[in-house]
């Protein structure tokens, strides 16, 4: 079965640092993928994703990410974090069956905690 | 654009009533939404696919008798967990999208806490 793995369950930083969030997935064929963010008491909204093309995708808020296919990765980063950015990040995994589904695969979740 | 609301955003039930959530897309047709739980800090675990007129499909392990989806029109899902127990209690999440198929993107509701005492 697919799955979607996120190394860091809680990161915190301070204000400034750079980030990377890790995320694997585990499937051989064609992938979508995607960022999603929960801030404190609000619902999931998406940061980036990708679906074909360039694979360094730029999302809102100065985040980034970079899908490399030969290591089944999509990590998430950003230069220079702020406060605001204290979130829930989920890495999402859409496998593509030649368009019959869109069924997204959620990684475990990646708390950060960024420090004033 | 693309919002998408459900309510109740919380519910409170006694063990054995059931419970309807529902889920609508407001600005936008939704021929695709999904039903998802997320339980404490764990991830969403996408429950069931559901299709305007036509009868949702279940993950497996979800039993279909105890959590009914009927998406009736473009605009409205509903869940309904029948004959509700504790271990029902958890974090019910829906999400929509704009197409039928193919590569895009879900628009996610709010949420609806259930709590079964």
């Amino acid at each position: 079965a697919q799955s979607v793995s996120q190394h860091n369950h809680h990161v915190i930083l301070s204000e400034a640092a750079s980030l990377e969030l890790g995320c694997n997935y585990s499937y051989g064929g064609t992938v979508n993928l995607f960022w999603y963010v929960q801030y404190p008491g609000q619902h999931l909204q998406l940061l980036l994703k990708y679906f074909s093309g360039d694979p360094l995708v730029k999302g809102i808020k100065g985040f980034e990410a970079e899908f490399i296919k030969s290591k089944f990765s999509f990590n998430l980063r950003k230069p220079s974090v702020q406060w605001s950015d204290t979130a829930e990040y989920f890495c999402a995994v859409m496998p593509n069956y030649g368009g019959a589904t869109n069924k997204l695969i959620f990684g475990t979740g990646t708390l950060l905690a960024v420090q004033p | 654009g693309a919002v998408v609301s459900q309510h109740p955003s919380w519910v409170i039930c006694k063990s054995g009533t059931s419970v309807k959530i529902e889920c609508r897309s407001l600005d936008f047709q939704a021929t695709t939404m999904f039903w998802y739980r997320q339980f404490p800090k764990q991830s969403l675990m996408l429950m069931a696919t559901s299709n305007e007129g036509s009868k949702a499909t279940y993950e497996q392990g979800v039993e279909k008798d105890k959590f009914l989806i009927n998406h009736a029109s473009l605009t409205l899902s509903t869940l309904t967990v029948t004959s509700a127990h504790p271990e029902d209690s958890s974090f019910y999440i829906c999400s929509a999208t704009r197409v039928p198929r193919g590569p895009n993107e879900q628009f996610f509701g709010p949420g609806t806490r259930l709590t079964v005492l």
